[in-house]
């Protein structure tokens, strides 16, 4: 069965400083890799998807993200961050391909400090 | 064009009682999908409905149950509620394959006393 783990719980970054959230996952095949965000009291939106091709995929908000098979890595990154984007990010990994199922990792807690 | 709408987004209800949440999706949309967010599990996969059938299933108990109208507007029913099924219930729509793009609803808070 395919899961994804996010280390990282809470990440505390500075207005204007560069982030890196960490996901890895595991699944026997390529796998299908998501982003997504939630803002407090809202559902989930997604920033970005991997399928296959191009390795850095790039995403809204200026949000991209590099997939790495060798490390089973999907990290999502950001070169300034806004105060804006504090909120909880989720990556997740697809693994049936017709079906829509998403497994999520916990989840990385973004705090964003002036 | 409008997005996925659940009702109610607040919900208390005891233990022992039932209740039934409903999921409309955008238009169009033939997949509704069903998650549980709890602070201790994260967000958990329930079932997946396509064209009125169930697609997917997750690891829940059979008190957990749901279903997809020909509008595809879908409803997921808890029966014999336990304090621990107290969790904001996401769905989300899709045209139906896991390339297509998912759009999650605001979610239903369920609190169970």
């Amino acid at each position: 069965a395919q899961s994804v783990t996010q280390p990282d719980i809470h990440i505390t970054v500075s207005e204007g400083a560069s982030l890196e959230l960490r996901c890895n996952y595991s699944y026997g095949a390529t796998p299908y890799l998501f982003w997504y965000v939630q803002s407090p009291g809202q559902g989930l939106q997604l920033l970005l998807k991997y399928f296959s091709g191009d390795t850095l995929v790039q995403g809204i908000k200026g949000f991209e993200a590099e997939f790495k098979r060798s490390q089973s890595s999907f990290n999502l990154r950001k070169p300034s961050v806004h105060w804006s984007d504090a909120a909880e990010y989720f990556c997740a990994v697809g693994a049936q391909s017709g079906y829509s199922t998403l497994t999520f990792g916990k989840g990385t807690m973004l705090l964003v400090s002036p | 064009k409008a997005g996925v709408t659940q009702t109610p987004r607040y919900l208390i209800k005891t233990r022992g009682q039932q209740v039934t949440l409903s999921c409309s999706p955008i238009s169009g949309h033939r997949s509704v999908s069903w998650y549980q967010q709890t602070p201790g599990q994260g967000l958990q996969f329930l079932f997946e409905y396509f064209s009125e059938t169930q697609r997917n299933k997750g690891n829940f108990p059979g008190r957990f149950s749901g279903r997809q109208f020909s509008n595809s507007r879908s409803e997921m029913n808890v029966s014999t509620l336990e304090l621990g099924d107290s969790a904001l219930y996401l769905c989300a729509s899709s045209l139906g394959d896991l390339t297509d793009t998912q759009y999650f609803g605001p979610g239903t808070r369920l609190t169970v006393l």
